[in-house]
């Protein structure tokens, strides 16, 4: 069964902190995986996409790891600021033959960053 | 480009009620897709359109859910009748992607916050 688990469920970090938030996947075969930003009351915004040949891919200070063999997912935030504090949604694409590519979705990371 | 757009934002609407919630894509734009979100099990993928024809419907939870796309621009999710645990936020995403949700893009609107008493 495809499944995506995200760690931790939630994170408190203080302004201009480092963190890192974990995606696992047992999802087969593999496409693609995409890390999306979700602020409250709104829709999730793309961060980054990922194809099994990167292995790393940067947005500004936004720096997605896939690690395709482990089968393991890392989204780094370097300086936080207060506007980070979102939900952080981690998404596999499995090629699926019958009908396009179907998506496994992780239940997120909250994040909060402090002053 | 305005983005995504749904509407209403919100509706409140009794069990056993119809509901139609819709989208209008991007301009130019080739994939549609609707998602919904509950607290208890987060995003899901309910339907997804490529060139207005539906490609995967397996998400959409049971035959009171019905998704129409007539035309590039415009799409419809209906729930008939409604039920409270329908109960979420149902978002329209779009992208241009030739190869089916490969690695491409997608941009969500602003949400439909759907509530059934």
């Amino acid at each position: 069964k495809n499944q995506v688990e995200q760690s931790p469920q939630s994170l408190i970090i203080l302004e201009g902190k480092n963190c890192t938030l974990q995606c696992n996947y047992t999802v087969s075969p593999f496409s693609n995986l995409r890390w999306y930003k979700q602020d409250t009351g709104r829709g999730p915004v793309s961060l980054t996409i990922m194809t099994f040949s990167e292995n790393t891919k940067s947005n500004g200070r936004y720096t997605a790891t896939l690690d395709a063999d482990t089968k393991q997912s890392s989204l780094h935030i370097t300086a936080s600021q207060l506007s980070d504090s979102a939900s952080y949604i981690c998404v596999v694409s499995s090629m699926n033959n019958n009908a396009g590519n179907m998506l496994t979705f992780g239940g997120g990371t909250r994040l909060m960053v402090k002053p | 480009d305005a983005g995504v757009i749904q509407s209403p934002r919100h509706e409140v609407t009794e069990m056993g009620q119809e509901v139609t919630l819709r989208c209008k894509p991007i301009s130019g734009h080739n994939s549609l897709f609707w998602y919904r979100q509950t607290m208890m099990r987060g995003l899901e993928l309910l339907i997804y359109f490529n060139n207005n024809v539906p490609i995967d419907d397996s998400g959409m939870p049971e035959d009171r859910f019905s998704a129409k796309m007539p035309n590039a621009s415009f799409s419809t999710l209906k729930i008939q009748p409604s039920e409270p645990r329908d109960s979420a936020v149902y978002f329209c995403a779009s992208s241009f992607d030739p190869g089916l949700v490969g690695p491409y893009e997608q941009y969500f609107g602003p949400g439909t916050r759907l509530t059934v008493t």
